[in-house]
């Protein structure tokens, strides 16, 4: 247990609002990310950080933002929900210099 | 885009069987590690090979890497019931700094 918390656990919203999601750390772990894992597709990359207000877009990033203003805290924000985004976003830190990556309970996203 | 591919898509194993899954990728790597995934849980790293290093074990896991066919395969030995998991591979590709990349995963099921 790396100590990673998300918050909600599950949400549903309606189109057109805003979603923020909250990653919690308790360890100080530099490397922060959220994933959103879809069936047929896996987990894909939406953004990552690198330490407090260094973060970098993934492979999935357009209609989501993120923000790290304290080490432990990692905020991944759809600033207007889409259908689209119905999901399960999980947020992960990563460890030592392989970057094995250590995984949250996941946040269940439901977007009517 | 995703760059493990995981062979075959679904595994349906005897308990007491091995199970033997395979992962595929396609640029040069640092290392590859191997997740589980239970059902309505986070991933969990279960072992990590470098790209110096052609086979690891740990317990009833055996994994190897053959970086001359960018190919990896996961062996689960003795299988039991509660291996029953999608099992997901990663890449850590060279230059990519601190990022992975997920295949699609793998759903083994492990009958009693």
């Amino acid at each position: 247990d790396a100590g990673i918390t998300q918050s909600p656990r599950h949400k549903v919203t309606e189109t057109g609002t805003p979603v923020t999601l909250r990653c919690h750390q308790t360890e100080n772990h530099r490397y922060m990310y959220w994933y959103r894992q879809d069936p047929g597709h896996g987990l894909r990359l939406i953004h990552y950080s690198y330490g407090v207000k260094d973060t970098d877009k993934g492979e999935v990033s357009d209609g989501y933002s993120v923000s790290r203003s304290k080490t432990e805290d990692f905020l991944l924000t759809l600033e207007s929900a889409t259908s689209s985004q119905t999901s399960v976003y999980f947020c992960a830190i990563s460890l030592g210099t392989d970057y094995e990556q250590y995984f949250g309970p996941g946040t269940r996203l439901t977007v009517t | 885009s995703q760059q493990g591919e995981e062979d075959p898509q679904a595994l349906s194993i005897q308990e007491g069987e091995n199970a033997t899954m395979n992962c595929s990728y396609k640029t040069s790597i640092n290392n590859l590690q191997w997740y589980r995934q239970n059902s309505g849980r986070g991933l969990v790293h279960l072992i990590l090979i470098r790209s110096n290093e052609r086979e690891k074990h740990s317990g009833r896991l055996r994994v190897t890497l053959d970086t001359s066919k960018k190919s990896s395969s996961l062996l689960i030995t003795a299988s039991r019931a509660a291996d029953t998991a999608s099992y997901f591979c990663a890449t850590r590709d060279t230059g990519a700094n601190s990022k992975l990349t997920f295949g699609k995963g793998i759903t083994l099921s492990v009958r009693p």
